[in-house]
């Protein structure tokens, strides 16, 4: 089965660079959930689309930004990067039409900022 | 604000043997609550979602209990295996419409040979 993709899988950046991540969701997902992952903590909700507008927002800094296409797939966009925005970042998808929410997450991509 | 608790220390168990997490949370009435495996450098995956209006959800050798009371949850693996040894995340979804959800901070199992 078709599982949520994330591009690319590892980035290595400099301070003050820009980094864009992306994600495309399960066929027929209207929605999209963006994590943050620092090494040992637990994901923290960071932005969400649903049929491309952003459904909420979470603890997400100005630097950063976000967009869903039409085609469903999602981009996050980092500038002035910083070593704190080292991290996992998962990408989830769900269909919001059903009644309950599960979400699937897809393999993140692994940000080192030097 | 909304807050989940996991116990933050390791749970080393022998195999075949049960394993119990606990997951509790504060200031929050969720509608469901969703348990997720994570191993290390990959992404979370679904393993069981409980409704407010369920006690106890079974999946093979995974059971989860809702006590809405106590605000608590746990999720028991029977027969455990060396191969269950993960991180295990409870999740509820935020008040809201949006979907997003809340995670505890993971317990790791630890199954031993």
């Amino acid at each position: 089965a078709a599982g949520v993709i994330q591009s690319p899988r590892h980035l290595i950046k400099e301070k003050r660079e820009t980094a864009t991540l992306k994600c495309y969701p399960i066929p027929r997902h209207d929605t999209v959930y963006w994590y943050q992952q620092g090494p040992g903590q637990d994901p923290q909700f960071l932005i969400s689309f649903y049929e491309k507008m952003q459904s909420d927002k979470g603890s997400i800094p100005d630097r950063f930004s976000a967009q869903q296409f039409s085609d469903y797939h999602s981009e996050l966009n980092m500038s002035s990067l910083e070593l704190g925005d080292s991290a996992l970042y998962f990408c989830a998808s769900s269909r919001d039409s059903l009644s309950y929410n599960e979400q699937f997450f897809g393999p993140g991509t692994r940000l080192t900022v030097l | 604000s909304q807050k989940i608790e996991q116990n933050s220390e390791a749970l080393n168990i022998q195999e075949g043997k049960t394993a119990t997490l606990t997951c509790n949370y504060t200031n929050y009435s969720p509608a469901y609550l969703q348990w997720y495996r994570q191993d290390p450098g990959r992404g979370p995956v679904f393993l069981l979602l409980i409704r407010e209006n369920e006690k106890e959800k079974r999946k093979e050798r995974l059971k989860v209990t809702f006590d809405t009371t106590l605000k608590q949850s746990l999720f028991h693996i029977t027969a455990s295996q060396p191969a269950d040894s993960a991180t295990y995340l409870c999740a509820l979804r935020s008040s809201g419409n949006t979907g997003k959800l809340i995670f505890g901070q993971g317990t790791t199992l630890q199954v031993k040979p």
